[in-house]
């Protein structure tokens, strides 16, 4: 089935620790994206990539890192400067024609991280 | 840049009873507008989306949103609210980029 996969569910990091999420997608998507969730705070843009080998900084990407070497796959580093990291983190893929992003953005399962 | 405000971080309402979920936006052009729905720890699904054309969109699971350009709201609705609607609604503007609303918890009554 086509989707988005996003690994590990759960992962703990220790204080100093870099940790990287994966995120892959079989959709032939050309965009993917990073989210992070806290409660009540809905979702917040780290980064995003709209073709391989480019990507553009969201709202807060300090402390974070990306890359995108293969259109399938978005993997997020999570670095020692991100001083509050615990969080919900969801990766996002879509179509991207056009001038526009008409097309429906569509969210993997998350993944739980948590500072111990 | 585009935003999304969700006025309501929390509504209760009894199953049966009809539901409406605000959202407001601000974009210079005509947005594109979503709305998705989130169980606990789970991804976001789509529950319908306006680009254009008749602004009365029907959605999944029964549920339908309006965009009113005059007042910038894209408000969610479904007359009768079943026990598994609980969850949480996010309200979201495509502009330059995506952004979302911080989300209003929905909580079904028996």
């Amino acid at each position: 089935d086509g989707g988005i996969t996003q690994s590990p569910k759960y992962l703990f990091r220790k204080e100093g620790q870099n940790v990287t999420l994966s995120c892959e997608q079989n959709l032939n998507h050309d965009a993917m994206y990073w989210y992070r969730q806290d409660p009540g705070q809905g979702l917040r843009l780290i980064y995003y990539s709209q073709i391989v080998n480019d990507f553009q900084k969201g709202d807060i990407a300090e402390g974070y890192s990306v890359s995108r070497e293969k259109k399938e796959s978005f993997p997020l580093t999570v670095t020692s400067a991100q001083k509050n990291p615990t969080a919900f983190y969801l990766c996002a893929s879509r179509h991207r024609t056009g001038t526009g992003n008409k097309n429906t953005i569509y969210f993997g399962e998350g993944s739980w991280l948590t500072v111990v | 840049a585009q935003s999304v405000t969700q006025p309501d971080i929390h509504i209760t309402v009894s199953e049966g009873a009809s539901l409406e979920l605000r959202c407001n936006y601000s974009y210079g052009a005509t947005p594109y507008l979503f709305w998705y729905v989130q169980s606990p720890g789970q991804g976001l699904q789509l529950l319908l989306k306006y680009f254009s054309g008749d602004t009365l969109v029907q959605g999944i699971k029964g549920f339908e949103a309006e965009f009113k350009r005059s007042q910038s709201s894209f408000n969610l609705r479904k007359p009768s609210v079943h026990w598994s609607d609980a969850a949480e609604y996010f309200c979201a503007v495509e502009g330059n980029d995506m952004r979302f609303g911080a989300g209003t918890r929905l909580t079904v009554k028996p």
